[in-house]
């Protein structure tokens, strides 16, 4: 089965810097690669999908990178802005075996101060 | 177009006694999948159920059971519970088996004493 692993310390950056999200991943499977953000008490919201053909995909201030060789998965906030402070969350959705089902890493905190 | 709803929001239930969880899924949606998230576990997926069927289930005890009705609105129960039930259960609807992305609902925060 799919193990998905994020950095369990806090993120913490500078309002306007790049934050950068690492998401490792084994037992590799074709799969479909994706983010949410979480606030506290609340349930994930979809950000981005990306399918393994796929390098990088954008989307306004956000990026993302999915390497099938290194197994991970790199996002990216550019301009970030203390609104962005959240867990964020990756899963990763198996193509094949897997059950058909999201598999959820345990998240990165990222607080983003003035 | 609404978002899902889940019904309640907060539930304070005694070891023992049993518990239903109610979700919505938005509307046109069929497929809908319920997790158990916890700070030490996170984000735990229970069970999915699309066209009023179970398509898949996590590694839960028999304790923890669903269904879905004709309108795809969906129900989760937890039988006997336990204090390690007590956690944040969340519902995401998505619109069929070739769609991934998920929209989540806000969760139930199931307390139990």
């Amino acid at each position: 089965s799919q193990k998905i692993e994020q950095n369990s310390e806090a993120l913490n950056i500078q309002e306007g810097k790049t934050a950068t999200l690492t998401c490792n991943y084994t037992n590799y499977s074709p799969a479909y690669l994706q983010w949410y953000r979480q606030d506290p008490g609340r349930g994930p919201v979809f950000l981005l999908l990306i399918r393994e053909n796929e390098k990088e995909k954008r989307k306004e201030r956000l990026k993302v990178t999915f390497d099938t060789t290194l197994k991970q998965s790199l996002f990216h906030i550019t301009a970030s802005q203390p609104a962005d402070s959240a867990t964020y969350l990756c899963a990763l959705f198996p193509l094949t075996g897997g059950g058909n089902k999201l598999t959820f890493g345990t998240g990165t905190q990222l607080k983003v101060e003035l | 177009k609404a978002g899902v709803t889940q019904t309640p929001r907060y539930l304070i239930k005694t070891r023992g006694q049993q518990v239903t969880l109610s979700c919505s899924p938005i509307s046109g949606h069929r497929s809908v999948s319920w997790y158990q998230q916890t700070p030490g576990q996170g984000l735990q997926f229970l069970f999915e159920y699309f066209s009023e069927t179970q398509r898949n289930k996590g590694n839960f005890p028999g304790r923890f059971s669903g269904r879905q009705f004709s309108n795809s609105r969906s129900e989760m129960n937890v039988s006997t519970l336990e204090l390690g039930d007590s956690a944040l259960y969340l519902c995401a609807s998505r619109y069929g088996t070739a769609s991934y992305e998920q929209y989540f609902g806000p969760g139930t925060r199931l307390t139990v004493t």
